[in-house]
Parts: C-alpha cells; sequence; structure tokens
C-alpha cells in the first residue's frame, strides 16, 4: 500500500523557469516530510525537509510547501538549472522515524 | 567527516544463495536503517537498528536480518535468495531522534 505518491514520473523544464514537483500522501499520522535528490550510481542526497507545524521552508532556490488538509506538498526550484536534472524523492516519516519513500519524479532541466 | 560507505558496490548471486551486505554509518551517528529499491520504485524501509537492537521493521520476511555492531556499522543478510530481491540495497544512518538521514551510494545486487 503505497502511502506516498508522486503522481508524476517525469518532468521536463527550461533553464531558468520555476520547476513544481508534488507529492500526495495518505497517513495522516506524518509529521515530517523530506525531498531527496538522486542521481545515477548515487545514494539519495537530502535537499529540503518541512515538519507538519509548518506550511513552507525555504532554502535557496528551493521551497518546500505542505498542505496538511489536502495532504499534498510541493517542491518548488527557482530558477532551475541544469544541474538539477536528477529524480526527486518526496518521503515522509512520524517522528522522524522509518522514512516512506514516493516513486520518484524525473526532473530533466534543459539549456 | 566521512560519510555513509557500503560494500560491495555490485554483486551477483544465484537463487537459493545468502548474501551479506556492509555499512559504515556516518561518524557521530547511532542509528542505521537499510532500504531496498527496486527498479522504478522509491526506497522501501527494511529495518532499522539502534544501539546493536532492531527497533523497527517494514514488511519484509525474516529471512531479512540485519546486525548492527558497538562501532555502528551494520551487516545486512538475506538468506534463500529469490529472483525479486534484484534490487538495489541502501543504507542509511542517522543520530536517533533526529530526522536527518544520510545515504550510502548503494549496493546493486543481481540474483539470476
Amino acid at each position: 500500500d503505497q502511502q506516498v505518491k508522486q503522481n508524476s514520473p517525469s518532468l521536463s523544464v527550461q533553464e531558468g523557469r520555476i520547476s513544481i514537483l508534488n507529492c500526495d500522501y495518505t497517513n495522516s499520522m506524518f509529521d515530517y516530510f523530506l525531498w531527496y535528490k538522486k542521481y545515477p550510481a548515487e545514494g539519495p542526497t537530502f535537499l529540503i525537509s518541512i515538519s507538519s507545524i509548518k506550511d513552507k521552508n525555504e532554502d535557496g532556490r528551493f521551497t518546500v510547501f505542505l498542505n496538511k488538509s489536502a495532504k499534498h506538498l510541493s517542491l518548488h526550484i527557482v530558477p532551475s538549472q541544469p544541474g538539477d536534472s536528477a529524480v526527486y524523492f518526496c518521503a515522509a516519516s512520524r517522528s522522524g522515524y522509518a522514512l516512506n519513500f514516493g516513486k520518484g519524479t524525473s526532473l530533466l532541466v534543459t539549456p | 567527516e566521512t560519510g555513509v560507505t557500503q560494500s560491495p558496490t555490485h554483486l551477483i548471486k544465484t537463487r537459493g544463495q545468502q548474501v551479506t551486505l556492509r555499512c559504515s554509518s556516518q561518524s557521530g551517528h547511532n542509528t542505521v536503517s537499510w532500504y531496498q529499491q527496486a527498479l522504478g520504485q522509491g526506497p522501501q524501509f527494511i529495518f532499522q537498528y539502534y544501539r546493536e537492537e532492531e527497533n523497527g521493521r517494514g514488511n519484509f520476511p525474516p529471512r531479512f536480518s540485519g546486525l548492527q555492531f558497538p562501532n555502528y556499522s551494520s551487516e545486512l543478510n538475506v538468506n534463500a535468495l529469490e529472483l525479486d530481491d534484484s534490487a538495489l540495497y541502501l543504507c542509511a544512518s542517522s543520530l536517533q531522534g533526529a530526522s536527518g538521514y544520510t545515504f550510502g551510494s548503494g549496493t546493486r545486487l543481481t540474483v539470476v
């Protein structure tokens, strides 16, 4: 049973534009949400996180928005750069325990 | 500060065999988790160890077992390998109570 869903397998964006990656979850007990970035032949790299007590967290070009009522979060990358091309995983956990991952969204940023 | 290192990077085993994968945690981290990532899927939680004890397990059968050592390094053992066990196995370390997980690059296991 997939508790975290990323419904877009892939996304293509032009360099300089905004990339928006979406994620939905079903378990209302999740209280911590993370985004990981993964390049081929490497492990996932932590990007940004948000606690359920917040609705927005920003770190440089990356912003994560959380809508608890809709059980939805999104990652905004502005401006997008070619080096951002990777697979992005959304993950959710209860109190920092085991991470539940989505299937990932492959982002391609074209020059 | 070293990150999480896993060995070997690639491995080919025959169905029915047993395999041991190894992980060295990031310095200062006392919790280790293992994940299985099948092709086209997100990582799936296998289990977590804290202070050498398993303190959480995902939906994996008992033939998946683990160990954590006093230096916080860890092993994942899989017995009676099946073709569906072919996947990337990821180790992640963290400080208990914190939510920051650092992942290794993984071991690619192929079962033939």
